[in-house]
């Protein structure tokens, strides 16, 4: 199973919107609502920011938004802080057992 | 609030096998879920190894099947990795974490580093 696509940088101004895509597949993104994404800080584990396309754990701000059209699924952040800056990547079910993939990783700098 | 914690050793050597655990606090893992390991390479992005629930089975990422040992042991609510045959590029920071489809809770993560 191969690696969904993802930019590998993105950047915005404070205050600004950044969407990142997460290109995948009709066996991976485009079959399933089981995906999720996740933030990243040097040095710590990945955080979920989003789960099953468009859900939000409680404790995100609604700045994060997620939503799939077909094999791709994005990350909206909108009203750009400093503490966005992180690598962020996406997963997605595959199917069969309990198999899944992740994105490439894109790294979201806050100019 | 659950919580996963990985434990092992920091250093292996070449050809040898990597064993980590991954101990669970404020969830029973032999009543739901799938438990599983992710890795990340130095400054690479994030891999699916394993999963294994208690009574649903196993699954492991193909590249590395014949490689890979998941376990479980829910009497003291741990599971575990076992990785054979281990070369440098196998260096990497595991994290074990549940997996709700995909992961939701992960844990710190302990860094690996196969040297002689």
């Amino acid at each position: 199973q191969s690696a969904l696509t993802q930019p590998p940088s993105a950047s915005g101004s404070p205050g600004q919107s950044v969407t990142i895509s997460c290109t995948g597949t009709s066996s991976d993104v485009g079959s399933h609502n089981y995906v999720s994404w996740y933030q990243q800080y040097p040095g710590k584990a990945p955080k979920v920011m989003i789960y099953e396309v468009n859900k939000r754990p409680s404790g995100v701000p609604d700045r994060f938004s997620g939503s799939k059209s077909g094999n791709t699924a994005s990350l909206t952040v909108s009203g750009l802080q400093a503490e966005d800056e992180a690598d962020y990547y996406c997963s997605s079910y595959v199917g069969g057992g309990i198999e899944y993939v992740f994105g490439t990783g894109t790294k979201v700098t806050v100019l | 609030q659950v919580q996963l914690q990985e434990s092992g050793p920091g250093l292996v050597k070449p050809s040898e096998t990597l064993s980590l655990t991954c101990t669970v606090s404020g969830y029973y893992i032999g009543r739901a879920y799938f438990w599983g390991w992710v890795r990340q390479s130095p400054g690479k992005g994030l891999e699916w190894l394993a999963s294994i629930h208690h009574s649903r089975g196993i699954d492991y990422n193909a590249s590395l099947r014949s490689r890979l040992t998941i376990s479980i042991d829910t009497s003291k609510n741990q599971f575990f990795l076992k990785l054979t045959s281990v070369t440098a590029a196998d260096t990497a920071v595991y994290y074990c974490v549940r997996d709700d489809w995909v992961p939701d809770y992960w844990g710190q993560g302990t860094l690996v580093t196969v040297s002689s």
